[in-house]
């Protein structure tokens, strides 16, 4: 079946590092990629997503390519804030054979403490 | 207002127990899912609902049972709780089609002695 995985954390950073959190993916289809953000006491929220190979997601400084000779879809962003911190979750949808739906596949995320 | 709302947001209760969590949403989203999420094993899906007749158990739906009761409405039930189900819970909802993303509620944090 479909899997994600995430580098582990936690990952500490000092304000205005730069940050990558690095995450594959297996899947049976061709999947679209999303990360999704979780702060404390939230649900998740979609930070961003990408449908296609090459395709950049983008949002709030944050970037990821979907890269399928590598199934990667990494995370980064050139300048943190301490209020990025954080969960991190990166996640496939894709056609599940024989469901005929979409469903969403999540890695198991990455906690994200940023120190001024 | 958020648009997916969970109720309650806490509840410690005891084993045995049958419990209700309840979702509502105001996006007019067809689908709706039920999530638990804990330490170090990320999101697994528990059920999800496509439309109102339309209900799928997800990767682990023993012990649970859920009721789709309008299309704004989607609860998940605990018949006898247990304490492995001791976690946290997330409502989700989205547009139909492959490549829309998911939108949560906060969540509601389940404890069972």
């Amino acid at each position: 079946g479909d899997s994600v995985t995430q580098m582990e954390g936690p990952v500490t950073l000092s304000e205005e590092a730069f940050l990558t959190i690095n995450c594959t993916y297996t899947a049976t289809g061709y999947p679209s990629l999303f990360w999704y953000v979780q702060y404390p006491g939230e649900g998740l929220q979609l930070l961003l997503k990408a449908t296609k190979a090459d395709d950049k997601g983008s949002n709030k400084g944050f970037e990821a390519t979907y890269r399928k000779e590598t199934t990667s879809f990494h995370l980064e962003k050139g300048s943190v804030q301490v209020s990025d911190s954080a969960v991190y979750f990166c996640a496939l949808s894709d056609l599940y054979s024989g469901a005929g739906s979409y469903q969403l596949t999540f890695g198991k995320g990455t906690k994200l403490s940023v120190i001024p | 207002d958020a648009d997916v709302t969970q109720t309650p947001r806490n509840r410690i209760t005891k084993t045995g127990k049958r419990i209700m969590l309840e979702c509502s949403q105001t996006k007019g989203h067809d689908r709706m899912y039920w999530y638990r999420q804990d330490p170090g094993l990320g999101l697994r899906l528990i059920y999800y609902s496509f439309d109102v007749k339309d209900i799928n158990k997800g990767e682990i739906s023993d012990g649970y049972s859920v009721s789709r009761q309008a299309q704004a409405k989607f609860s998940l039930s605990l018949e006898s709780a247990i304490p492995n189900q001791t976690a946290l819970y997330f409502c989700a909802t989205s547009e139909a089609g492959g490549n829309q993303p998911q939108h949560f509620g906060d969540g509601t944090r389940l404890s069972i002695l």
